[in-house]
Formats: C-alpha cells, structure tokens, sequence
C-alpha cells in the first residue's frame, strides 16, 4: 500500500544550524505530499505541501521539493530557531479520502 | 476562532469501560476524520466520513465505532476499552474541494489523551 518513511529521530541542533529531515515514499499513483508540524501540545498544523513532481512548497523559512526520480520529499531549513522545535511529519495523498503519515521526526534546537 | 473542537481533552478509563470521544468543526467541511497517535507510529487513521451520512474504516478500526451525527460532529466511541487503546486521538476535517482535487489539507483539532488502566 502508499506509504511514508521518515528520518528518525530525535534531532538535536543548535540554533542557526541547517536541518534536513528525509522522507521518502511509495505510491502506486500520482500523490500528493505534505509536511505537516505538530508543537508540543498541540495538534498537526499543515507546513507545506507540493502536488505534482518538481512543485517546491515553502512556508516559515522551510522548503522541500516533489523529486519522483527519487520518490522523495526532503524537508529543509537553513537556519533553525527555538522557536522551530517541535514534531515534523511527512505525508502522502493519492485521492481517497486518507492521508498516511510517517512516524514522525522530533526537532530540539537549543539555544 | 474557527477550527475543529474535541473533547474530552483528558479521560482516564478502567478496562471494559466505555466512553465517546466528540468533536465539532465550524468550517463547513465536508469530510471528518479520526487518527490515533503513539510513539513512533504517526498517525493512523481508524475511521473517516468523506460527507455526511458516510462511514468508513481507516487503517485500524477494530475496538471503535464512529457516528457522523450532522455536518458540524463526528464522534468516536470505546465500547469496551483496552490498555491497548491508550492513545492521543486528533480528530481533523477537510473540505470536499481539497479530498477530490488532491491536495487534501486537514485541519485538526487539539488532541485528547485518553489512558485505559
């Protein structure tokens, strides 16, 4: 069936570092991705999401771009503040109501 | 604020109890959706309801049952709860227009933690 593999955590950066969180998948049809953050506490938040092959979402200073060649979905920031920890989750669409989520990839950044 | 309401935010069961677990969206959407989360699983999904009046099992519905009551509420109910259904459960919505253009965006409520002893 579809699914979603993520990088796992947890992650430990500090502040102004690079973070990339991987997130590969498998689909039988033309999905559509997302990344989703969930702050402690809270509930999944949509971050960005792309719907065909080469969109690139951003929001918040993160990126990732839809590669088919390599089925991957790769979240990227290039300078990470406290304010950035939390709980990031790839997920992957192919149109019947259900979105899959990964695992899940815990982000600490410290001051 | 709009958005997706639940409750109980917090439940502690004994086993064999049972309990219902509500959740109300104000954005008009058409599809609701219950996940469960645990450690090192993600979410998954146990049951959504594409539109009102419709049902259906996601990826692990054994143990719950589900009613789309109108619209605005989709609850979830433990008949006989299990240690093993001690989750945090996210109930989420989305509108018709995003399920079928394939960009189905959800938006979730708060979470409510429930413990089955």
């Amino acid at each position: 069936g579809d699914s979603v593999t993520q990088m796992e955590g947890p992650v430990t950066l500090s502040e102004e570092a690079f973070l990339t969180i991987n997130c590969t998948y498998t689909a039988t049809g033309y999905p559509s991705l997302f990344w989703y953050v969930q702050y402690p506490g809270e509930g999944l938040q949509l971050l960005l999401k792309a719907t065909k092959a080469d969109d690139k979402g951003s929001n918040k200073g993160f990126e990732a771009t839809y590669r088919k060649e390599t089925t991957s979905f790769h979240l990227e920031k290039g300078s990470v503040q406290v304010s950035d920890s939390a709980v990031y989750f790839c997920a992957l669409y192919t149109g019947d109501y259900k979105l899959s989520f990964g695992a899940g990839t815990t982000v600490t950044v410290r001051a | 604020n709009a958005g997706v309401t639940q409750t109980p935010k917090f439940q502690v069961l004994k086993t064999g109890q049972s309990m219902t677990l509500q959740c109300a969206q104000d954005m008009n959407h058409n599809s609701m959706y219950w996940y469960r989360q645990d450690p090192g699983m993600g979410l998954r999904l146990i049951y959504y309801s594409a539109s009102e009046g419709t049902t259906d099992k996601g990826e692990v519905p054994n143990g719950y049952n589900v009613s789309r009551l109108n619209k605005r509420e989709f609850s979830l109910r433990l008949e006989s709860a299990a240690p093993s259904q001690t989750s945090v459960y996210f109930c989420a919505s989305s509108s018709k227009g995003a399920a079928l253009s394939g960009a189905n965006v959800l938006t979730f409520g708060a979470g409510s933690r429930l413990t089955v002893l």
